[in-house]
């Protein structure tokens, strides 16, 4: 079955603390790789995408996220974080074959301290 | 940059009324979405359209549920008789054209509330 798994459900760090987010998922087909970014009462906007090519992709915010096929993963990272970087963070995986309908992990929360 | 807009930002309705949620795409887009988030759960597909009809849908989307685009610039979502559990946050999504490697753009959602 098709699935995306976020293991944290909250994450605390400090103001400048560098950051990794998990997802893991199980997919069929060759997957397309997403990182959305949702903020209290708003919608959600893409940070980064994989589709091909370079397994390090560089998103918006000094964000980047590492796809490993062989463990099956598309981990979030940044090296510094900032207070406005507070918010829920959603990996999510999509396929052409599937007209790119996206399955979504339960997101992960990120919580700052100052 | 272009925008996807939704519209009401939050719908309160009775249950066992029909509702509307209304969506305008990117002008460029050629296929559409809606998702659906229940407080609390993880975001879940409901529908994709393309070229004038679905192209895929879950087995949420059930006889209650029906896409449209009226013209060409509206992608509309109808909730034929509201429930209780249809109470949710409706996310509508577009994305560019052919097989091109392009994301789905999101709008800020229309929170759906059945009494």
């Amino acid at each position: 079955a098709q699935s995306v798994t976020q293991p944290d459900i909250h994450i605390t760090v400090s103001e400048g603390a560098s950051l990794e987010l998990r997802c893991n998922y199980s997919y069929g087909a060759t997957p397309y790789l997403f990182w959305y970014v949702q903020s209290p009462g708003q919608g959600l906007q893409l940070l980064l995408k994989y589709f091909s090519g370079d397994t390090l992709v560089q998103g918006i915010k000094g964000f980047e996220a590492e796809f490993k096929r062989s463990q099956s993963s598309f981990n979030l990272r940044k090296p510094s974080v900032h207070w406005s970087d507070a918010a829920e963070y959603f990996c999510a995986v999509g396929a052409r074959q599937s007209n790119y309908q996206l399955i979504w992990g339960a997101g992960t929360k990120l919580i700052i301290k100052p | 940059e272009p925008e996807v807009t939704q519209t009401p930002s939050h719908q309160v309705t009775q249950m066992g009324q029909e509702v509307i949620l209304r969506c305008v795409p990117i002008s460029n887009h050629l296929y559409f979405y809606w998702y659906r988030q229940i407080l609390g759960q993880k975001v879940e597909f409901l529908v994709s359209f393309y070229n004038n009809e679905i192209s895929e849908k879950s087995e949420i989307f059930d006889d209650q549920f029906s896409v449209e685009r009226p013209d060409g610039s509206n992608f509309t979502l109808k909730i034929r008789s509201t429930k209780l559990e249809d109470s949710a946050m409706y996310f509508c999504a577009s994305r560019g054209d052919g097989d091109s490697n392009q994301p789905q753009h999101f709008g800020d959602g229309t929170r759906l509330s059945i009494l």
